[in-house]
């Protein structure tokens, strides 16, 4: 079966703080892809990042980090220097690599705020 | 600019009353997905549909129905059989180019 846990349900930070949200992934799939979204107070999905399975690399894009660790079954995002604007609620997804039929798999979100 | 509507955006539901939830997108991504969002919850697969005049059942297909007759709208209706349909529903397309791509969501509550 597959599987995503946030165990974080909410997190609270102060600006300018770094903060990291943690996804444990479960699968059977050897490809599969994972992702980020991030949704504001407005309700839309943002997607933030795609990663498949054969990329272990770390990506970093501004003040946004992911580490992902297949040895572990984890996809943490890291945000640096946290603003106001990045409170929201954010998703990690797993989904199947798959040229037909693609389901997304949702964690259950890590609401995080960012306080002045 | 290509994207997906979801309309109206708020809808509020009488005890008993069937609802549609409208979908309609213009990237001519042949997948599309009905998702709904309960508070602290993460997003559930309701239906899901790879091509038109065909869809499948998701996770928690009981009390909603959909149809597929165009490839650019995949409407779900909110059935009085659905007991507790308070909540957020989400429609998301797919395809090779753009991958994922999300509405901006309809808040239904049940009045």
């Amino acid at each position: 079966a597959q599987k995503v846990t946030q165990a974080q349900t909410e997190i609270s930070v102060v600006e300018k703080e770094d903060v990291t949200l943690d996804c444990v992934y479960e699968t059977r799939d050897t490809t599969y892809y994972l992702f980020w979204y991030k949704q504001p107070p407005s309700g839309e999905l943002v997607f933030l990042i795609r990663r498949n399975s054969f990329d272990e690399q770390n990506e970093i894009s501004g003040r946004y980090s992911w580490n992902f660790q297949k040895s572990t079954s984890s996809f943490n995002f890291t945000i640096t220097a946290s603003q106001v604007v990045d409170s929201a609620v954010y998703f990690c997804a797993l989904s199947r690599f798959s040229g037909g039929y693609n389901k997304l798999i949702f964690g259950a979100g890590t609401r995080l705020a960012v306080h002045p | 600019d290509g994207g997906i509507t979801q309309s109206p955006k708020y809808l509020f539901r009488k005890e008993g009353q069937n609802v549609t939830l409208s979908c309609e997108q213009n990237l001519n991504h042949d997948a599309m997905y009905w998702y709904r969002q309960d508070p602290g919850q993460g997003l559930r697969l309701i239906y899901y549909s790879q091509i038109v005049n065909d869809f499948q059942k998701g996770d928690i297909a009981e009390g909603y129905s959909v149809s597929r007759e165009k490839k650019e709208s995949f409407p779900l209706t909110v059935t009085s059989a659905q007991k507790n349909p308070t909540a957020f529903y989400l429609c998301a397309s797919h395809g090779p180019i753009y991958g994922y791509t999300f509405g901006s969501g309809t808040r239904l509550t049940v009045v």
